[in-house]
């Protein structure tokens, strides 16, 4: 049972215009949401993350936008770099450990 | 910053064979480490919470006889893949809670490439 789900295996965007990455979970009791961001044959390393409470929350390039009644968040990147290219994952705090979802691949081309 | 060191980064092992994955904390103490498992194009999984001085925490459907967790002191835990088997090659990652908060609370090594021959 998934509860935290990337529809999205892919994403491509070209360098310059907004990414768009979705996130959707189905437990109402998750209290923090993260994104990641990993590369092949590395540990994740953190990019953003929100408070349940909240509905956005942005840090540079990168926007978290939270919508709590329809169980989904997205993470925006504008404008997407190359360098950005990378798996992309959410996850959702269930107490004190991490539920990650099934990652999304963001490739940005010139 | 709060750096985890994961070691070995990968190994190759007979089938049979015990192994030995290593997550220590550099710079602050961990009382939790977390040890995930991911499969090619999966998400990582959590397999099972460590807490130092005290038993592992093991997720549903994870063997607790076959990946022996130690976490003896509070910059060290283990992580034995015991009698290992092709099916048990993966990728394992460990995070660490270094007490900063939820942003940075969740530090995570390198991860270990588990190959079984």
């Amino acid at each position: 049972d998934q509860q935290v789900k990337q529809n999205s295996p892919s994403l491509s965007v070209q360098e310059g215009r907004i990414s768009i990455l979705n996130c959707d979970y189905t437990n109402s009791m998750f209290d923090y949401f993260l994104w990641y961001k990993k590369y092949p044959a590395e540990g994740p390393t953190f990019l953003i993350s929100i408070s349940s409470i909240k509905d956005k929350n942005e840090d540079g390039r990168f926007t978290v936008f939270l919508n709590k009644s329809a169980k989904h968040l997205s993470l925006h990147i504008v404008p997407s770099q190359p360098g950005d290219s990378a798996v992309y994952f959410c996850a959702a705090r269930d107490t004190d450990k991490l539920i990650f979802g099934t990652g999304t691949r963001l490739q940005v081309f010139p | 910053g709060a750096v985890v060191s994961q070691h070995p980064s990968w190994v190759i092992c007979k089938s049979g064979t015990s192994v030995k994955i290593e997550c220590r904390s550099l710079d602050f103490q961990a009382t939790t480490m977390f040890w995930y498992r991911q499969f090619p194009k999966q998400s990582l999984m959590l397999m099972a919470t460590s807490n130092e001085g005290s038993k592992a925490t093991y997720e549903q459907g994870v063997e607790k006889d076959k990946f022996l967790i130690n976490h003896a002191s509070l910059t060290l835990s283990t992580l034995t893949v015991t009698s290992a088997h092709p099916e048990d090659s993966s990728f394992y990652i460990c995070s660490a809670d270094t007490g900063q908060g939820v942003n940075y609370g969740y530090t995570f090594g390198s991860g270990t490439r588990l190959t079984v021959v």
